[in-house]
């Protein structure tokens, strides 16, 4: 199993709903990272976990949540989201976050989020 | 910090045609890794090739093959016998060696393959 799983695909919700993006693999990777991507742009990291903690935060806004319950499972948790944060949210996971097997990033295929 | 330049935003070529994608980097690391990301319409990021700046010999797969010219930084992507699933944006990204955080991506070069 190479894959990795995000649900929902696509997901509307109003500036005051409270949602999670779920995201989850099966290699055995110790590292799981979230890329937010706008239309025509290329990715921008938003946060790393490794070991089930988190890594990296990209001074992204706390209206964004993530959470590493397991070694196999991340969720981003979304409250009082802006349009402005409508975009693909891509989840990764890799083996390490550094050394050996850092570069075998495997992507997931995304959730669409459109904010209103 | 490293930089990722893709000098055409838009390309296109005729099914069973090749065609060439730019990329050029710059960077003062001396091991680091290339890649090749492929995103169709469907969105999902796809691995197309990934090169290590170490091994001299392009990296090949299938219909996909690189020039890695180390010394003047370019890392180009041919495409050969274009099919029109080969249509999407192509981002071509750096990473520093064992550090799966610090990848950087170009801007991306949206190809159409036409019948």
């Amino acid at each position: 199993d190479t894959e990795v799983t995000q649900t929902p695909k696509h997901l509307v919700m109003g500036m005051t709903n409270k949602k999670s993006l779920k995201c989850e693999q099966h290699m055995g990777h110790r590292a799981m990272y979230w890329y937010k991507q706008k239309a025509k742009k290329p990715p921008e990291l938003m946060f790393v976990y490794s070991y089930e903690k988190l890594s990296i935060n990209e001074s992204v806004p706390s209206r964004f949540s993530p959470e590493c319950p397991n070694s196999s499972l991340l969720n981003l948790h979304l409250h009082a989201l802006q349009p402005e944060d409508s975009a693909l949210y891509l989840c990764a996971s890799s083996p390490s976050f550094e050394g050996q097997g850092a570069e075998k990033l495997f992507f997931g295929s995304g959730t669409q989020l459109s904010v209103l | 910090a490293q930089t990722v330049t893709q000098s055409q935003p838009e390309m296109s070529v005729q099914e069973a045609e090749t065609v060439t994608l730019s990329c050029t980097y710059d960077t003062s690391e001396n091991n680091y890794y290339l890649f090749w990301y492929k995103q169709p319409p469907s969105r999902q990021m796809i691995l197309v090739i990934r090169q290590e700046a170490y091994k001299q010999q392009n990296a090949t797969e299938n219909r996909f093959s690189v020039n890695f010219q180390k010394a003047a930084k370019s890392f180009s992507l041919k495409i050969s016998d274009s099919q029109l699933g080969d249509t999407a944006m192509y981002f071509c990204a750096f990473m520093r060696s064992y550090s799966g955080y610090a990848l950087n991506f170009g801007k991306g070069t949206s190809l159409l393959v036409t019948p």
